[in-house]
């Protein structure tokens, strides 16, 4: 099955810098990938996602690169403010019949002031 | 309000008691799932419903059921904890075709 590789447990950035949050997959098949974060104290919400007919997704603040060749996706989380501080999880979903997103361990981020 | 909710938010309970958390969607999503989260915040898929039928069931214990009326109910029956049982437990709901997850606040089991 499926195994996704989150790299950076946690990660410590100065407001207004970048955050870079790595991730890889093993599933050739994998076309799906999707990001979450979560805030402390609460559950889980989708922030942007990325298929596998582009290699760059913007949504704001947010950029989503894709590397199928490495199995490689990234979160780029530019211009951080203290709010982006959270746990931040990875996934990825073969593109077949009926949906399973296989998750990341989770990056958290903190954003100092 | 559309949204996927959950009860009870918490409960605890005793080794080798049976009990049973509730989730239901107003999405329209045509999927569910419920997914174990552990205290290190690892996640991990138990099972997932698409139209009353099972299409994902990860191996874990017989103990552990999902119960479902409708695509917009995914009921999870433990029938008798065990300690290691202790987590949040997050249901989810989506369209098939690979969309993002809605998911619900969770409920957190202490098992003593």
């Amino acid at each position: 099955g499926e195994k996704v590789e989150q790299h950076e447990s946690t990660l410590s950035v100065r407001e207004g810098d970048s955050a870079v949050i790595n991730c890889t997959y093993t599933d050739t098949a994998s076309s799906y990938f999707p990001w979450y974060k979560q805030e402390a104290g609460k559950s889980l919400h989708f922030v942007i996602d990325i298929r596998s007919n582009v290699d760059r997704k913007q949504s704001q603040r947010l950029i989503v690169l894709l590397d199928k060749k490495a199995k490689r996706f990234s979160l780029h989380i530019t211009a951080t403010q203290p709010e982006d501080s959270a746990i931040y999880f990875c996934a990825a979903s073969p593109n077949s019949a009926g949906n399973k997103l296989t998750f990341g361990i989770g990056t958290r981020v903190l954003v100092r002031p | 309000e559309t949204a996927v909710f959950q009860t009870p938010n918490y409960h605890v309970t005793q080794v080798g008691n049976e009990v049973s958390f509730n989730c239901k969607q107003t999405l329209g999503h045509d999927t569910m799932y419920w997914y174990k989260q552990d205290s290190k915040k690892l996640l991990k898929i138990m099972f997932s419903y698409n139209n009353k039928q099972l299409i994902v069931n990860e191996t874990v214990p017989r103990r552990f059921s999902p119960q479902s009326s409708d695509k917009a109910h995914l009921n999870l029956r433990i029938k008798s904890v065990e300690p290691e049982d202790s987590a949040v437990y997050l249901c989810a709901s989506s369209f098939q075709a690979n969309s993002d997850y809605t998911f619900g606040s969770g409920t957190r089991l202490l098992v003593i």
